[in-house]
Order: C-alpha cells, then structure tokens, then sequence
C-alpha cells in the first residue's frame, strides 16, 4: 500500500539549532516529493517540491531536501532555524496515477524556543 | 499570486444536519481535490474531480458526501446527515495540467459537528 511515514512527530529546538525531520516512503516506483507547512492557523503551503533531476531541492525560507532513491526517503533540513519556523511540516507524495492525488505523512509539530 | 480560496472559515452544524463547504479554485486549473484532516491526524485524500466527474475517491468518500462545480468557479463539497465524527478541517487544492505540477490549497474550512 502506498503510505507515507514521518518519524519525529513533535520537535523542540532552539533557535539557530539545526533541523531536519524524516520523511520515507513505501513503493519504487516514479514518484514527486513534496513537503508543505502550516503556520497556525494557516493554509498548507508548499515549502519545496521534488520531480526528476537534481536530488537536492531548494526551497523557501532558507528550506531544503535531499531524495534518496535507495532510502525511499526525502528529509528535509535546515542548517539554522529561527523562532517563527515554528509550524507543522508535512511530507506528500504523488505516486502518479490519473488523479495524482498526494498521500500525506502524519505531520512533525515544530516549536522552536526563542 | 492566485490562491485557492475556501468559505466558511468555521462551519458549526448540528448533527444530522447537511452541510456545504465551498471552494473558489485558481482559475486555469483543471484537477479539483477534497482532503480531510481530523484533529491530531493526518491529511487524508476525500475525492478528485477532473472534467467534470469524480476521477478518483476515497474509502471515506461514502453516499454521505457529494462533490459539484455548479458553475464553473466553484467546487462544493456536500456533506449529508453529518456525524460526530465529520469533525475535522477540509482543505479544497487545484492544480493545473501534467503530473509535474504541485497541488495548492485553501486555508480550509473547520467543521465542528455537535
């Protein structure tokens, strides 16, 4: 079954402190990575997106992911993370198909301490 | 920048009641997706709707749900006889033509059923 697994449901950080939250994937196939943000009280938006090519996505606000084919994984990082980065982050995957619709991860709770 | 833009922000209903959850899609696109997201769960894939039919739904998507685009801006979501457990926060997304496009979403509609 097609299923997307985050492993760090709740992270606490300082700011400054370095980030990066786990996001793996089940199925081998041709698949686009994404992951979104939900600042409280706010819509889902797109932080960064995978298709083809370079494996390392840059994204907005200083974001970035790395898809490791042979992991099925696509984390996402962040060298230096500041007091308003705190949201919730999800992972999706689009495994294709007529609709392609997402499959979205449970979600990582980010706080970040000023 | 287009958005996808979602009415009521909040919709309280009394249980058994029918309720509809709107949705204004970015103009040009052509897919048209419902996910749904309980309280502390994950975003879940409702329905899809592409050239003017379902294209896909969920197991979730049962007789109880409906989905229409009355008038070629709109895309409702139709909600008969709610229950408690309906409770949860819809998100609307579009996207446009080809797989490598990503899904953008409203800021969704929170559905509290009493």
């Amino acid at each position: 079954a097609q299923s997307v697994s985050q492993h760090n449901h709740h992270v606490i950080l300082s700011e400054a402190a370095s980030l990066e939250l786990g996001c793996n994937y089940s199925y081998g196939g041709t698949v686009n990575l994404f992951w979104y943000v939900q600042y409280p009280g706010q819509h889902l938006q797109l932080l960064l997106k995978y298709f083809s090519g370079d494996p390392l996505v840059k994204g907005i606000k200083g974001f970035e992911a790395e898809f490791i084919k042979s992991k099925f994984s696509f984390n996402l990082r962040k060298p230096s993370v500041q007091w308003s980065d705190t949201a919730e982050y999800f992972c999706a995957v689009n495994y294709g198909g007529a609709t392609n619709k997402l499959i979205f991860g449970t979600g990582t709770l980010l706080a970040v301490q000023p | 920048e287009p958005e996808v833009t979602q009415t009521p922000s909040h919709q309280v209903t009394q249980m058994g009641q029918e309720v509809i959850l709107r949705c204004v899609p970015i103009s040009n696109h052509l897919y048209f997706y419902w996910y749904r997201q309980i309280l502390g769960q994950k975003v879940e894939f409702l329905v899809s709707f592409y050239n003017n039919e379902i294209s896909e739904k969920s197991e979730i998507f049962d007789d109880q749900f409906s989905v229409e685009r009355p008038d070629g801006s709109n895309f409702t979501l139709k909600i008969r006889s709610t229950k408690l457990e309906d409770s949860a926060m819809y998100f609307c997304a579009s996207r446009g033509q080809g797989r490598n496009t990503e899904a953008f979403f409203g800021q969704g509609t929170r559905l509290t059923v009493v």
